[in-house]
């Protein structure tokens, strides 16, 4: 099946400081990947839908400013988290679909931790 | 307002046997459903998916079920391996779009 991939995996990160995470996929174009977030024992929580070539479009409550999200081409999005806080320590997760109502799949996650 | 829903938060089965997890959703524009196994720390993988035209698709061990008129689907795995102790969700695709909205998950545990 196709291949997403994620990097980092893991990163630790002072509070304050800003975190990118990359999200490729790796044998198909992508011009939509998803963002998510998993807190413990909780189901993936969609932040946000990355748009190549254009803004992207946040969930209700998602702070814009705060998880920065750019699509600059059709295998790479990047969410950084800015301004990094103790309470966005969690597990982000990025998925991509060549079309729609087709499997998404998904990266390998990174797990965040601010401390 | 959660529009997939799985009421399970674990189930647990005997190896070999049947495990049926269940999932509900209550949007009818919803059209294509999909199962994902998740493992800690790991992003999920797909299962096996399900068009609305359909009321049952089938891939080895796996069989997903759906019922239209209930707004319900089920996963059957048979027989049921220790490898399959994870967390299952059950996603949801509604219209053209890529969104997926995901159930909660079940936490299946199949015991030697």
């Amino acid at each position: 099946g196709a291949v997403v991939s994620q990097h980092p995996s893991r990163v630790i990160c002072k509070s304050g400081t800003s975190v990118k995470i990359e999200c490729r996929s790796l044998d198909f174009q992508a011009t939509t990947m998803f963002w998510y977030r998993q807190f413990p024992k909780q189901s993936l929580m969609l932040m946000a839908t990355s748009n190549e070539g254009s803004k992207a479009t946040y969930e209700q409550g998602v702070e814009k400013d705060k998880f920065l999200i750019n699509h600059a081409s059709l295998t790479l999005s990047t969410l950084t988290v800015t301004s990094a806080h103790p309470e966005d320590s969690s597990f982000y997760i990025c998925s991509a679909s060549w079309a729609p109502n087709t499997e998404a799949f998904f990266g390998q996650g990174t797990r965040l931790t601010v401390v | 307002d959660q529009q997939v829903k799985q009421n399970s938060p674990s189930l647990s089965v005997q190896e070999g046997r049947i495990s049926i997890l269940n999932c509900d959703y209550t949007n009818s524009m919803f059209d294509y459903f999909l199962w994902y196994k998740k493992y800690p720390a790991e992003g999920p993988t797909f299962l096996i998916s399900i068009s609305s035209i359909k009321d049952k698709n089938e891939d080895g061990r796996f069989t997903v079920f759906l019922n239209k008129s209930a707004k319900h689907l089920s996963l059957h795995i048979v027989p049921s391996q220790p490898g399959d102790s994870a967390v299952y969700f059950c996603a949801a695709y509604g219209g053209s779009n890529y969104k997926l909205t995901f159930g909660k998950g079940t936490l299946l545990t199949v015991n030697p």
